[in-house]
Formats: structure tokens, C-alpha cells, sequence
């Protein structure tokens, strides 16, 4: 597929254990990030990666959430000790570059925290 | 104040109705504009960019004012397939070399027959 993908589509999980959201960005996009949304709220913006870096973490909303990017492709966000306010989409999207590209959104990983 | 504000609705227009949707961003120094577009339980696709001049694509007519910082789209002879979440997103000019995203929380419309 030429879109961004996301893994796994939903994920259930109980209060306090962690979790690891993947993201595979379109071939060739260098800039990557994270959004989060809440039912019926906008996208929250988590994280950006340029390549391998994080140059923008500022959306990160705890020490609980780490991204990482290997490759200049793949990013895991990993959210540790999850708690019930975790619970939302949690979308990725690519662009060519960081600049006034357009980002191409995955369709998300739906993350209910129990 | 928000940095990107919208009309929650919900808009219900019947079909064939003209129905405009209304954003303002808080950030003059704002460069780039666009809509999305948000189906139920899907991601966000971009709808269309806004340019300072006005664009127009088929039924979808968008307009940008920056005295006012406030950015409008039309969309003309609504169809069933119209009925969706709209967002208005507006960049944060370009710090750390790279162009932030804020997303407004989106504009519903329910085209009914």
C-alpha cells in the first residue's frame, strides 16, 4: 500500500499496562507525526519526527509517552503505565518534508483503556 | 482564546442546499490554510489548501481573509456523500525548521435527503 499504516487498528488493554503503537510512514516522507483525539475533540498534536529526531515533543502529555523513529521510516509510540484518560485515536501522519508539505493521515489506532 | 476556532454544529441541510462553514486562527503570522475532511471513525483527508486570493474546486469554494484571520469554505448543492466533519487547520509558522499543524475541533455536516 502507498498510505501511511497503522498498527494494530484497535487495542484494548487494562489500567496501568503499556502499550506500543507502530506507525509506517508513505515511502520517502521524512517528517512524521503523532496526533492524538479524544471523542469528539480535535487533533491533539503529540510529536514530530524529522528522520531519526524529535525536534518538536512539546504535545507529549506525560514522561508516560515516548515515540521513536528507526530508519527514517517506522515510529513506535509507547505509552507506559496507561491510565483511563489514555483512551483515544491515536493517528500518525507523514509529509515529504517538514515544511509546507501536506501531511497524509493513517487511519489510526483506536486504544480503550479499561 | 483557541488557536483555531470553529462552529461545532451539527449543520443539517437537506440536499442541494448551499451551507458555509466558518473558522478563525489566532496567529497573524499564520502562512498556510486548509481544509479536511473527517468521515465518522476515519482519518482526516485534506479537502483542499486555501489561498490568499480565493479557491474554488467543483462545488467547494474556499476563502481566506487575513485582516480578519478567518477562513471560510462553501460548499454548493450538497450531496448525501457531503455529510462529514470539516476541519479548519492552520500552520504555525515555521519554527525548529518545520511546519506545526493546529486542527480546529471540526464542523459537522448531515446532508439529509
Amino acid at each position: 500500500g502507498a498510505g501511511v499504516s497503522q498498527s494494530p487498528s484497535n487495542k484494548v488493554t487494562e489500567k496501568g499496562k503499556d502499550v506500543e503503537l507502530r506507525c509506517d510512514p508513505i515511502s520517502g516522507h521524512t517528517a512524521l507525526y503523532w496526533y492524538r483525539q479524544s471523542l469528539g475533540q480535535g487533533l491533539e498534536f503529540l510529536i514530530y519526527f524529522q528522520g531519526n529526531s524529535a525536534p518538536d515533543k512539546s504535545g507529549l502529555p506525560s514522561d508516560r509517552f515516548s515515540a521513536e523513529r528507526t530508519g527514517g521510516s517506522v515510529s513506535t509510540l509507547t505509552i507506559q503505565r496507561t491510565q483511563q484518560e489514555d483512551s483515544a485515536v491515536y493517528l500518525c501522519a507523514s509529509s515529504l518534508t517538514g515544511g509546507k508539505n501536506i501531511q497524509y493521515f493513517g487511519a489510526g489506532t483506536r486504544l480503550s483503556v479499561l | 482564546r483557541k488557536e483555531v476556532e470553529q462552529d461545532p454544529g451539527p449543520f443539517n441541510v437537506p440536499e442541494g442546499a448551499t451551507v458555509a462553514f466558518n473558522c478563525t486562527y489566532s496567529n497573524s503570522a499564520s502562512q498556510s490554510f486548509f481544509w479536511y475532511r473527517q468521515d465518522c471513525r476515519k482519518e482526516p483527508k485534506l479537502l483542499m489548501s486555501v489561498y490568499s486570493s480565493g479557491n474554488e474546486d467543483g462545488r467547494f469554494t474556499a476563502q481566506l481573509n487575513r485582516a480578519s484571520q478567518y477562513i471560510s469554505l462553501l460548499i454548493r448543492d450538497s450531496k448525501l456523500s457531503d455529510s462529514a466533519t470539516y476541519l479548519c487547520v492552520v500552520n504555525i509558522p515555521p519554527s525548529g525548521g518545520y511546519n506545526k499543524l493546529i486542527f480546529g475541533a471540526g464542523t459537522r455536516l448531515a446532508v439529509h435527503p
